[in-house]
């Protein structure tokens, strides 16, 4: 079956800092690899998505995030965070046998002036 | 509408109760997702719909969940006589293709149920 794991509950940066939010999936061959934000009150908003190709993606927000097949990882990054990007980012999964997305826990972004 | 719809927004539900949870989808949208959140935990898959057929129900928790779509638009999702366990956020997607999709869900903003 397939799986998210974000490793950090809580991050927290400094306004204008980089960002780097870590997600590592389990399954055998090529994923399709998201990430969301939730804002509070919110529902969750695509940023930005993988199925094939060029392992660097770039999405909404200046986001982007890298496939990296040897980690089994998806890790999102921005150069320099803003305060509004303070929110909740899931990563999720589809399998290739599977559409229902499987979501990460989370990674809360907490952004200090 | 411009959006995926849920309501209430806001439910307050005794324990034994039974509530239903509106999700009113993207014009046109053939797949459908509920999704449970508890506090501080990821969405937690429930059920999907391709038009009205129920493909995958395979996340509801137990027999006192249950969803429909009947005319492949609006879906409502409703608990029978409700527990405390059954508080969380009820979220609902949905997304342009069918089986083998692999797009963009659209969420709509949720539907918190606290049950006393």
């Amino acid at each position: 079956a397939q799986s998210v794991t974000q490793p950090d509950i809580h991050i927290t940066v400094s306004e204008g800092a980089s960002l780097e939010l870590r997600c590592n999936y389990s399954y055998g061959a090529t994923p399709y690899l998201f990430w969301y934000v939730q804002s509070p009150g919110q529902g969750l908003q695509l940023l930005l998505k993988y199925f094939s190709g060029d392992t660097l993606v770039q999405g909404i927000k200046g986001f982007e995030a890298e496939f990296k097949r040897s980690q089994s990882s998806f890790n999102l990054r921005k150069p320099s965070v803003h305060w509004s990007d303070a929110a909740e980012y899931f990563c999720a999964v589809n399998s290739g046998g599977s559409y229902i997305p499987t979501f990460g826990r989370g990674t809360s972004l907490i952004v200090h002036p | 509408g411009a959006g995926v719809s849920q309501s209430p927004r806001y439910k307050v539900a005794k324990r034994g109760q039974d509530v239903a949870l509106r999700c009113d989808p993207i014009s046109g949208h053939v797949s459908l997702f509920w999704y449970q959140q508890a506090l501080g935990q990821g969405p937690e898959f429930l059920t999907y719909f391709q038009n009205e057929a129920q493909l995958d129900k395979s996340g509801l928790p137990s027999d006192r969940f249950f969803a429909e779509r009947p005319e492949g638009s609006v879906s409502t999702l409703k608990i029978q006589r409700t527990q405390q366990e059954d508080s969380a956020v009820y979220l609902c997607a949905s997304s342009l293709a069918g089986t083998g999709n692999t797009g963009e869900l659209f969420f709509g903003e949720g539907s918190r149920l606290t049950v006393l």
